[in-house]
């Protein structure tokens, strides 16, 4: 049973470019929610996607956006890349109803 | 503002001691209250979770204390071992709408042999 995984493991990108991160869920998950993990702190709820709709928003800015697709993959897009947008981006996939979050690997942005 | 406050942000402990990690919230609304663990370039784990209409809950050395009326919560790691050493993280999601986890800032745990 496949768990969540995330790519691409490690990203550089320049101040100003755009950056898209991609997820696929556990096996069965339907609902998957995205998350900055800073270095030293914990993760930081950005939104979360079920049935192709954003469901709910952290307090991130519209350079985030993202998307979901019918196989339940989603993508975390950001534009005009900010150096303080260097973290771990993690994505946790659970079924919707459920508490249980389940979190993959993590993608490392640098920006630079 | 954090709603998950954590304490301690780190803690060494000794092989076969018992590790207690503690944190506290706010927001009555929270129902659902997960402990992840975290090892370097890794993903969080789900390890163990409690619902407010318990006191406790334990899954082989690792054991859940709820405290509604203080609104506290804590883990205990028995007998700890080195493999323990890791990020614990402390977390809560309310009850209605998306289930999105409000996490603590983690404790880095070692267990030294």
């Amino acid at each position: 049973d496949a768990g969540v995984t995330q790519s691409p493991t490690h990203l550089i990108k320049t101040r100003g470019q755009q950056v898209t991160l991609r997820c696929s869920p556990k096996s069965g998950h339907d609902t998957v929610s995205w998350y900055q993990q800073a270095l030293g702190q914990g993760p930081q709820f950005i939104f979360q996607y079920y049935e192709e709709e954003e469901r709910q928003r952290g307090n991130f800015p519209d350079r985030f956006s993202g998307h979901q697709f019918p196989n339940y993959s989603s993508e975390l897009n950001v534009n005009a890349l900010l150096l303080g947008d260097s973290a771990l981006y993690l994505c946790a996939s659970s079924l919707k109803g459920l508490k249980e979050q389940y979190f993959g690997p993590g993608t490392r942005l640098t920006v630079t | 503002q954090q709603q998950v406050k954590q304490s301690p942000q780190s803690l060494i402990v000794q092989k076969g001691g018992i590790s207690i990690i503690n944190c506290a919230y706010e927001n009555t609304a929270f129902d659902y209250f997960p402990w992840y663990q975290q090892f370097p370039g890794k993903g969080p784990a789900l390890l163990i979770a409690i619902r407010p209409d318990v006191s406790e809950k334990k899954e082989g050395r690792f054991t859940i204390s709820f405290n509604k009326s203080a609104k506290q919560f804590s883990l205990h790691i028995m007998d700890s071992q080195p493999g323990d050493s890791a990020t614990y993280f402390c977390a809560a999601s309310v009850q209605t709408g998306a289930n999105n986890l409000f996490f603590g800032t983690g404790t880095r745990l070692t267990v030294i042999p």
